[in-house]
């Protein structure tokens, strides 16, 4: 499975969007970028995902660049119960998430 | 039920017995995950099924570490002679077929398992 790399943490005030980045450079043709959230103490929660085209649904936006090795999470108007650990997660063929560290996303007033 | 469902929430052991922990996946799902979470840690793959086979049981730290899944819907974890470093929340999830065909797994709630 392709490596990903996101920064440990980020700040947004609230009503901004969000903007998470991750970084996947080394991924393949047939790997999907797959995102989820961690709120403390809960299990991972789905948001979206996505193969080659831009994706949204009513959580979230995924942007992913044409050459596919980078892609952007946007969360259009955060709130503070978004604050949570994004993980950014390239899959292949394997059948599995691997979960990387994530970015600690913190939603201010 | 609506979601992936695990029993119990909540397990404290003592260091040396066996403890199994179950897993009720999404009704329908025919691929099922296993990870277990350490306080402050990432989420560490354990275990998946497709079907009743596991393809893959590379994450299983040790041979104490056993899993299997029955009839295509519940499965078990089982630790045994547990040990302090076992303690974690372990967690289950389902997905309609594996992720790596492009679909969606979700996560139970988890149970957090103590050994002391």
């Amino acid at each position: 499975d392709a490596k990903t790399t996101q920064p440990t943490s980020m700040d947004c005030a609230e009503g901004r969007a969000a903007n998470l980045p991750c970084n996947h450079s080394t991924i393949s043709g047939n790997e999907y970028v797959y995102w989820y959230r961690q709120i403390h103490s809960q299990g991972p929660q789905y948001i979206i995902h996505g193969l080659k085209n831009n994706e949204t649904n009513e959580m979230a936006s995924l942007i992913i660049t044409e050459d596919r090795k980078s892609s952007t999470l946007i969360l259009p108007h955060a709130t503070l119960r978004d604050t949570a650990v994004y993980y950014c997660i390239v899959n292949s063929q394997g059948g599995k998430l691997i979960f990387g560290q994530g970015t600690e996303l913190s939603v201010k007033p | 039920g609506a979601g992936v469902s695990q029993s119990p929430s909540n397990k404290v052991t003592e260091k040396g017995k066996d403890v199994e922990l179950r897993c009720d996946p999404i009704s329908g799902h025919t691929a099922l995950y296993w990870y277990r979470q350490s306080l402050g840690q990432g989420l560490e793959f354990l275990i998946y099924f497709q079907g009743n086979s596991a393809p893959d049981k590379s994450g299983l730290p040790s041979d104490r570490f056993s899993a299997e899944r029955t009839g295509g819907s519940v499965s078990t974890l089982t630790i045994q002679r547990t040990q302090q470093e076992d303690s974690a929340v372990y967690l289950c999830a389902s997905s309609l077929i594996t992720v790596g065909q492009g679909t969606e797994a979700f996560f139970g709630q988890g149970t957090r398992l103590t050994v002391v």
